[in-house]
């Protein structure tokens, strides 16, 4: 049973285009969404993460926009530069009582062209 | 201000051998978390530990895995008799606490390669 599901599995924006990654889950007991970001052979490294309260964080080109009744959260890189070629994963998570533990997505291999 | 280290970063292991991967958590985190990363896959949890406690194990398998995290020393990730489908990395991941807001923070990865 996949708990999260993501897409693309794969995409390609030019540089100083808008790239979207799109994440689905099914538990609503889910608290906690972030993003990850993994350049090969490195562990991956948190991106930024938003709680159910709130709609929308945005931080520097990177903004979380998130559909509660949806079930849908979604991660915008504005403004994409080579430099942000990498996979990128969406998690979900139990924070309260749940330990932290994380379940991903199967990430997106994110290529940005000059 | 040393990050979540990890060692080693690369094992080969004949069939049958044992693996040992080894995890020293952010200087004041108590909470270790272990993932594993198949190729052309996401990172699947595996097991979280409090020292000398196993807090959840829910997605270890059932044989050969073993993890500690004793009150000295680093995390051992332990796997007995490896096969062919052990190979992948391994995320070795820590945190302050678990309540909300303590962000977990990973380290880069043991890629253990079985042959």
């Amino acid at each position: 049973q996949q708990q999260v599901k993501q897409s693309p599995q794969s995409l390609i924006v030019q540089k100083g285009g808008i790239s979207i990654i799109n994440c689905a889950y099914e538990n609503t007991a889910f608290d906690y969404f972030p993003w990850y970001q993994q350049f090969p052979g490195k562990g991956p490294a948190l991106l930024i993460a938003i709680r159910p309260d709130v709609s929308e964080k945005k931080e520097g080109r990177f903004t979380i926009s998130f559909n509660k009744s949806a079930k849908q959260f979604s991660l915008h890189i504005m403004d994409s530069q080579p430099g942000d070629s990498a996979t990128y994963f969406c998690a979900v998570g139990i924070l309260t009582g749940g330990g932290n533990k994380l379940t991903f997505g199967t990430g997106t291999q994110l290529k940005v062209e000059l | 201000n040393a990050g979540v280290m990890q060692n080693p970063r690369h094992l080969v292991r004949r069939r049958g051998q044992e693996a040992r991967l080894r995890c020293s958590p952010m200087k004041g985190h108590s909470h270790v978390y272990w993932y594993r990363q198949l190729p052309e896959e996401g990172l699947k949890f595996m097991v979280y530990l409090q020292k000398e406690n196993i807090i959840d194990e829910s997605g270890m398998p059932k044989e050969r895995f073993s993890a500690e995290f004793p009150k000295e020393g680093p995390s051992i990730l332990r796997i007995q008799q490896v096969v062919r489908g052990d190979s992948a990395a391994y995320f070795c991941a820590s945190s302050l606490g678990q309540s909300s807001g303590n962000t977990i923070y990973f380290g880069e990865g043991s890629w253990l390669t079985v042959v």
